[in-house]
């Protein structure tokens, strides 16, 4: 099974409205990372939060992670229709590779 | 803007044909992976270098080759596609130091295979 997954798979909200995705992960990580796919696109890289980190921020994004749950949570707030694209966590183990979620479709309405 | 560059975008090609999916980093990064996306899924890893003459299979069994010969560049051969193969193919880079960094993917090879 994944080592990461993601939760809700799908998520519609109206513009301005805050986003709020979770990760979960089965086993000890380095790093938690946060992508962002547009549909038919490359993925794009939004934020790295590492194993001893609690909380980031980048800008509209701010990231929690929790080891003793081994889950994370993404948060897009003010969100915008540019921010409908697909999200994906991605958990790196020992071995420098990453495992990625199954994602969540957001979709922002205008 | 990621340096990370894959063609083709779109390839639609008959069962049996060989394809050469071709990806190549401007940014000197050692690491280079591809992963294999189906429409609204997850990605799975199917291939992965850590320099050049170093490749290894990923956590997807995959019928496709990979060679590393020089740094910037990482093509993925299927000697006969079959239809099992339809699917987007994107390939990733990373710099090596340490065992954390982000990913830089290109925009991806979507594969049809009649």
């Amino acid at each position: 099974s994944q080592q990461g997954e993601e939760d809700p798979q799908a998520l519609s909200i109206q513009e301005g409205e805050n986003a709020t995705m979770n990760c979960s992960y089965k086993t000890s990580i380095n790093n938690l990372q946060w992508y962002r796919q547009n549909s038919g696109r490359g993925l794009v890289h939004l934020i790295l939060i590492r194993s001893n980190e609690r909380e980031k921020h980048s800008g509209r994004l701010r990231v929690t992670l929790d080891t003793s749950k081994k889950s994370s949570s993404l948060l897009i707030t003010a969100s915008r229709a540019a921010d409908t694209a697909s999200y994906f966590c991605a958990t790196e183990t020992s071995g420098s590779r990453l495992t990625f979620g199954e994602g969540t479709q957001l979709t922002v309405n205008p | 803007e990621a340096d990370i560059y894959q063609t083709p975008r779109y390839l639609v090609i008959g069962t049996g044909k060989k394809i050469t999916l071709e990806c190549s980093q401007t940014m000197g990064h050692d690491k280079m992976y591809w992963y294999q996306q189906d429409p609204g899924m997850e990605l799975h890893l199917i291939h992965y270098s850590y320099g050049v003459n170093s490749t290894e299979k990923g956590d997807l069994s995959s019928e496709s080759t990979v060679s590393r010969i020089r740094t910037e560049h990482f093509p993925l051969t299927l000697e006969s596609a079959r239809p099992s193969h339809t699917s987007q193919y994107l390939c990733a880079s990373s710099e090596l130091q340490g065992n954390t960094g982000e990913l830089f993917f290109g925009e991806g090879s979507r594969l049809t295979v009649l």
